[in-house]
């Protein structure tokens, strides 16, 4: 089955404590985005990944990092997290620009 | 910058009456648009896009969408909404960078 996968689903954590959110996908899509979801703000886009190796800023990148070695995973690393990244995360993929983008089931990350 | 705008944060409608999402749009240049819709305690699924070509798009579940260029508008509509319509719509839009750039989102209750 096509599908992304994101883990873990829920995360409680501390502020500084280092984490990461791994995200997979299993339909060879090279373009991949990390989103973080807020009451009225919408889908706001952290980091993106045109492909392997390549990653690029997207509109709040701040206290967040990337990586993509391979095709199929673009982890979501908070190095030293801070109350204000509680959030609803969504990963997404697809082919490329302008297609269709498949989301993951969302990341729940609450930071005290 | 990009920005989209979705004039209404929550839209009550009777089961079986219609329904507009309105969604406008900053970019000047030619984008990709899409509606995206959100059930409770989901991901994100695609509902349509517009990439080129007709300005009016069906998508799925009996939604349509028309672009309108002149007044960067790409509006939702369903003549009759059902019960399992309750959900969130985001509009989105692709300019000719790589960022996707969501509206703040329309939360859409159907009342029996």
């Amino acid at each position: 089955e096509a599908q992304v996968t994101q883990n873990p689903r829920y995360l409680i954590t501390v502020t500084g404590k280092k984490l990461t959110v791994t995200c997979s996908q299993n339909m060879n899509h090279e373009y991949m985005s990390w989103y973080r979801q807020d009451p009225g703000l919408g889908l706001r886009q952290i980091y993106y990944s045109m492909n392997v190796e390549v990653t690029d800023k997207g509109d709040v990148p701040e206290g967040y990092k990337v990586s993509r070695k391979e095709k199929r995973n673009f982890p979501l690393i908070l190095e030293s997290p801070s109350p204000n990244q509680t959030s609803l995360y969504f990963c997404a993929s697809s082919f490329s620009r302008g297609n269709e983008q498949f989301f993951g089931p969302g990341t729940r990350l609450t930071v005290l | 910058a990009q920005s989209v705008t979705q004039l209404d944060s929550q839209v009550p409608v009777f089961e079986e009456a219609p329904v507009e999402l309105r969604c406008n749009y900053s970019s000047s240049v030619s984008v990709y648009l899409f509606w995206y819709v959100q059930y409770p305690n989901q991901g994100l699924q695609l509902l349509l896009k517009y990439l080129s070509g007709s300005t009016l798009v069906k998508g799925i579940n009996g939604f349509e969408a028309e672009f309108n260029k002149s007044q960067t508008s790409f509006h939702l509509r369903k003549p009759s909404v059902h019960i399992s319509d309750t959900a969130e719509y985001f509009c989105a839009v692709w300019p000719a960078g790589n960022k996707l750039t969501f509206g703040g989102g329309t939360r859409v209750l159907v009342k029996p």
